[in-house]
């Protein structure tokens, strides 16, 4: 079946470390997309990429990389710098610049 | 900056009753979406309206939209239990931005 894979579920993140959530899609999207949602509120974009090799940045991407490098992935890392980063991280995907966009099932990064 | 604002924030009502919610907009928009989100998991897709169409339908869902008040409703008719999740609008213009969210309860 088709879908958008994120990994790994639950993630630790410990001070001054750098984690990296992995995303991984088989829709054949050439788009794909990060987004933050805190408790209770929408989504707030992080970073998107339209075609390998090639992203900007959103509306949050401070303390925030991304790369690009194959069609299939789209891997983000919360840098040291990000120093609120308790949050549930969710990635998409899209075929076109119109329409649906196709959500993994997230990953919830916490600060031990 | 978020583009759309839904309302109300929460919702419950008796299963079997109907269910609508508002998502209001600022700039001018390609299509507006609805998605759900079921706790703790991704969003998923429920339908799709272009700027130019008025009415849309899908199963127990009905979509409307005013683009000259800027303003979108989703109506869930004869609601379930499964309903329960938080609903989200989001506009796809010069970018893709999601609404705050609609929190629905359905009481069995």
């Amino acid at each position: 079946d088709g879908g958008i894979t994120q990994s790994p579920k639950y993630l630790f993140r410990k001070e001054g470390q750098n984690v990296t959530l992995s995303c991984e899609q088989n829709l054949n999207h050439d788009a794909m997309y990060w987004y933050r949602q805190d408790p209770g509120q929408g989504l707030r974009l992080i970073y998107y990429s339209q075609i390998v090799n090639d992203f900007q940045k959103g509306d949050i991407a401070e303390g925030y990389s991304v790369s690009r490098e194959k069609k299939e992935s789209f891997p983000l890392t919360v840098t040291s710098a990000q120093k609120n980063p308790t949050a549930f991280y969710l990635c998409a995907s899209r075929a076109a610049l119109e329409g649906p966009q196709h959500f993994g099932d997230g990953t919830r990064l916490s600060i031990l | 900056s978020q583009q759309g604002e839904e309302d109300p924030q929460a919702l419950s009502i008796q299963e079997g009753e109907n269910a609508t919610m508002n998502c209001s907009y600022k700039t001018s928009i390609n299509n507006l979406q609805w998605y759900r989100q079921n706790s703790g998991r991704g969003l998923v897709h429920l339908i799709l309206i272009r700027s130019n169409e008025r009415e849309k339908h899908s199963g127990r869902l009905r979509v409307t939209l005013d683009t000259s008040k800027k303003s979108s409703s989703l109506l869930i008719t004869a609601s379930r239990a499964a309903d329960t999740a938080s609903y989200f609008c989001a506009t796809d213009g010069n970018q893709f931005y999601f609404g705050t969210g609609t929190s629905l309860t359905v009481i069995p």
